[in-house]
């Protein structure tokens, strides 16, 4: 079946760029979307289809998805982006899979 | 306004059953493709499966971890989606997630309901 791979966690100073990677075998043929979660609370849409932005999500969260990497990008990081964040592809055999979720640390 | 609100968590034995229960509402729940995905304590985000609205057959289908032991259903003039946990393991201990879904992703997301699975 299809893997997602994410790294479990990076920090980034508050002003900066984050960027948050998703691997996958050829993952620029799919749809690739992306999650926020705060402790405590459920997962947020914060990119459909790569790029896309919900309405209500800052313009400051980005995505691309090309070759085997897609990335979620956050520019001028707040400690209110302090989260985790999964990716998350669909597959024609194993349906929705998940990244195994990358934590952002706001140093 | 989108809301999900699920229900029916709880303390179960293994072995045991249970039925969470999702209510809808701020859209028209009759069109959409509903899904629960679960979270053990501490742990990722685990698709457990999905209901194709009735124009589209409901249709079901699971992740290979639940397949047999758990079903989904809905009850459209009540707006309501259900997961049916049959025999369950400790494993299955998680916070239960139902969310919409948009296209092939999850655009709306309920708070959740714990399920704990411990003799």
């Amino acid at each position: 079946s299809y893997v997602v791979t994410q790294p479990p966690s990076m920090s980034v100073a508050p002003g900066e760029t984050a960027t948050i990677t998703c691997g996958g075998n050829n993952i620029g043929s799919r749809g690739v979307h992306w999650y926020q979660q705060k402790p405590g609370q459920a997962p947020v849409m914060v990119i459909f289809y790569d790029s896309d932005r919900p309405s209500g999500i800052p313009e400051r969260f980005s995505g691309s998805n090309s070759g085997n990497m897609a990335t979620l990008t956050i520019s001028r990081v707040e400690a209110g982006d302090e989260a985790d964040y999964y990716c998350q592809v669909w597959d024609s055999s194993s349906l929705v899979i998940f990244g195994g979720g990358t934590k952002l640390t706001v140093l | 306004e989108v809301q999900l609100v699920e229900s029916g968590g709880g303390l179960v034995k293994p072995g045991g059953s249970l039925r969470l229960s999702c209510a809808a509402s701020g859209f028209t729940f009759s069109n959409a493709w509903m899904n629960w995905v679960r979270q053990a304590p501490g742990k990722g985000l685990e698709w457990v499966g999905r209901i194709k609205s009735k124009s589209d057959g409901e249709a079901t289908d699971y992740a290979a971890a639940v397949k047999g032991r758990f079903s989904i259903s809905r009850d459209d003039p009540q707006d309501t989606l259900y997961l049916q946990m049959n025999s369950l393991k400790a494993e299955d201990t998680a916070v239960y997630y139902c969310a919409k879904g948009y296209s092939s992703g999850l655009d709306y997301w309920g708070q959740g309901t714990l399920v704990t699975v411990s003799s």
